[in-house]
């Protein structure tokens, strides 16, 4: 069974902080990494996705890929309130079309 | 805001009983794929439909079914509720299928819960 895991936190960093979260994922073979915020009480939203190896930078967010050990990780620099809430990342399989989401890790983001 | 409306928000049913639940995917989007959220947990994929067909299947049994509709809306409909069923249902739309590079753009979502 392809797996993706997250630490489901909750992750506390201060007002200004960098918010360091983390995926891994079971699948070699898997070409495209996705992070969705999800606010409590509502839907996932995509924020970020990342196809190659490196880094990729979007304003405030950098997602971080490293297909040799398999695991994605999303950076949120001067961490926010408004930044807290879960964030789910999301996997496709190597030949499939539809995404494996992780749990989710809780981030809370104190002033 | 995607654009992906989901009916309704809010539903309480009780053990045995059948739901549909609705969606209208994002204008120019002709695949819509239905997810299940339990508490803490993320996404379960159920099922996608692509231009009226049923494009993959989760792991759900059959009592979960579907539809999909010439203007792409869908439907989803759960038969024979049981109590595990409560959970956050999520449409989500995309604009093609079969790409490995897929967004996902979701509906606001329809929380059900079974008693």
């Amino acid at each position: 069974q392809k797996e993706v895991e997250q630490n489901s936190g909750p992750l506390s960093v201060p007002e200004g902080a960098i918010a360091s979260l983390n995926c891994t994922y079971s699948d070699r073979g898997s070409q495209s990494f996705f992070w969705y915020r999800q606010y409590s009480g509502k839907s996932p939203e995509l924020i970020m996705s990342i196809y190659s190896n490196g880094d990729k930078e979007d304003g405030r967010f950098t997602a971080q890929l490293n297909k040799a050990s398999q695991y994605v990780s999303l950076l949120i620099r001067d961490s926010q309130p408004s930044d807290s809430a879960t964030y789910l990342c999301a996997v496709h399989p190597g030949g499939s079309y539809i995404p494996t989401f992780g749990r989710g890790t809780s981030l809370i983001v104190h002033p | 805001e995607t654009g992906v409306t989901q009916s309704p928000t809010h539903l309480i049913k009780t053990r045995g009983q059948q739901v549909t639940l609705r969606c209208s995917s994002q204008s120019g989007h002709n695949t819509v794929s239905w997810y299940q959220q339990a508490l803490g947990q993320g996404p379960q994929f159920i099922f996608q439909y692509y231009r009226e067909e049923e494009n993959g299947r989760g792991n759900f049994p059959p009592r979960f079914s579907g539809l999909q509709f010439p203007n792409y809306s869908s439907e989803l409909n759960v038969n024979a509720l049981e109590l595990d069923d409560s959970a956050l249902y999520l449409c989500a739309s995309s604009p093609e299928t079969g790409a490995a590079n897929e967004k996902l753009f979701f509906g606001s979502g329809t929380q059900l819960s079974v008693l």
